[in-house]
């Protein structure tokens, strides 16, 4: 099975700090994303990263910025952090040797910017 | 301008009845759909999928219908569950790169 983790569940933080959300995946996924999921707004993709080192912005990547230094691991940074960015943040994968579109989802970190 | 949409945010449906979650999109480009449950404090998790050159997959209690002239999918839920109470996602892309496009959700609650 595939298991994706996020560095924390619950985190607080405040305005103007810098934050750093990890996710590590453990199937050798070439692909990972990065979305945040508000009421009412769905599934948003911030970031996404097909390979190592390499990045694509979503829909909403203002505010934010992402780093693959490994193949296991896709962080998301909120280099200043705001009361906006207040959301649940999931990070997905997606690959494998039989290549599907299924996403496999980590079980998110809920940000609070106070 | 959201390509993928689900028109209702909620629909409560009693236990051993059917289900019936609705979803449209815009884009034609379009070749692979998906759905997704999520719990309260959990990520999302594949429900069921189907691709476009089919109108139908099934798999146990769950069916998904694709009507491709109308942009239009939905999943069907016979017979719901108590356990079934969750949000659902529909998805879609495939033939734009890895990016997949996620509707706002559906609250499903299934009454005992």
């Amino acid at each position: 099975d595939v298991k994706v983790t996020q560095s924390s569940r619950y985190l607080v933080k405040r305005t103007g700090e810098k934050v750093f959300l990890e996710c590590v995946q453990d199937m050798d996924h070439e692909n990972m994303f990065w979305y945040r999921q508000d009421p009412g707004l769905g599934l948003r993709l911030i970031y996404f990263s097909y390979d190592v080192k390499m990045k694509e912005k979503g829909d909403i990547p203002e505010g934010y910025s992402v780093s693959r230094e490994k193949k296991e691991r896709f962080s998301l940074i909120l280099e200043s952090a705001s009361t906006n960015q207040t959301s649940m943040y999931l990070c997905a994968t997606l690959g494998g040797e039989f290549a599907s579109y299924e996403q496999y989802f980590g079980p998110g970190t809920r940000l609070t910017v106070t | 301008d959201q390509q993928v949409k689900q028109n209702s945010p909620s629909l409560s449906v009693q236990e051993g009845r059917i289900s019936i979650l609705n979803c449209d999109y815009t884009n034609s480009m379009f070749d692979y759909f998906l759905w997704y449950k999520k719990y309260p404090a959990e990520g999302p998790t594949f429900l069921i999928s189907i691709s476009s050159i089919k109108d139908k997959n099934e798999d146990g209690r769950f069916t998904v219908f694709l009507n491709k002239s109308a942009k239009h999918l939905s999943l069907h839920i016979v017979p719901s569950q108590p356990g079934d109470s969750a949000v659902y996602f529909c998805a879609a892309g495939g033939n734009t790169g890895n990016q997949f496009y996620f509707g706002t959700g559906t609250s499903l609650t299934v009454i005992p």
